[in-house]
């Protein structure tokens, strides 16, 4: 079965220090890998998406950035954090044609 | 431009009565949505779903009803319990390749003993 990480759960950063957060897919090849951020008592926005290595769709301009080295593993970043990246990620992935996206357990970041 | 709308941030049901959640979307390009539940500090967990050809979609007590030319979709749980409690998210995608979801805001269900 497959099954999605992530890590850190939570993260307290300092305003300007930089970020690194991953997510590894098991069980599954050639996923569709996605970064959604959750601000607080807001919806669900798509920050990035993946259809396979090296490629990365930006969905909104932002102070973060996304790579994908491997067929599985999905990193969020960012150099310099501002008080307005806190917030709770998600990675999710899916296997094209399903349209069904699953979700990790998320990191909860917070920016002081 | 909020292209999936739900427009109850919370709803308050008693146990074992009906919970009837409701979307609303915008973009008629829209053809596959879901319904995710989802717990304080954790991710969406997926419900169900359903294509645009089908008006209904049924799965133990969950059962979710399309309306196209209302641009509407609701969830159903019956009978309610108190582990539904958490917020429900619909989301929509018009399956453009990369299966990009758009998600509503969430409501919050609160299932009262």
């Amino acid at each position: 079965s497959q099954t999605i990480h992530q890590w850190p759960a939570t993260l307290v950063q300092p305003v300007g220090s930089p970020l690194s957060l991953e997510c590894t897919v098991e069980g599954t090849s050639n996923p569709n890998l996605y970064w959604y951020r959750q601000a607080a008592g807001r919806g669900l926005q798509l920050l990035f998406y993946s259809v396979g290595i090296g490629q990365i769709s930006s969905e909104v301009p932002q102070n973060l950035s996304a790579s994908r080295p491997q067929d599985r593993q999905f990193i969020l970043s960012s150099k310099k954090l501002l008080l307005s990246d806190s917030g709770f990620y998600l990675c999710a992935w899916s296997v094209p044609p399903s349209d069904t996206q699953y979700f990790g357990p998320g990191t909860r970041l917070t920016v002081l | 431009d909020q292209q999936v709308k739900q427009n109850s941030p919370s709803l308050s049901v008693q146990e074992g009565r009906i919970s009837i959640l409701n979307c609303d979307y915008t973009n008629s390009m829209f053809d596959y949505f879901l319904w995710y539940k989802k717990y304080p500090a954790e991710g969406p967990t997926f419900l169900i779903s359903i294509s645009s050809i089908k008006d209904k979609n049924e799965d133990g007590r969950f059962t979710v009803f399309l309306n196209k030319s209302a641009k509407h979709l609701s969830l159903h749980i019956v009978p309610s319990q108190p582990g539904d409690s958490a917020v429900y998210f619909c989301a929509a995608s018009a399956r453009q390749g990369a299966q990009k979801l758009v998600f509503g805001q969430g409501t919050r269900l609160t299932i009262n003993p």
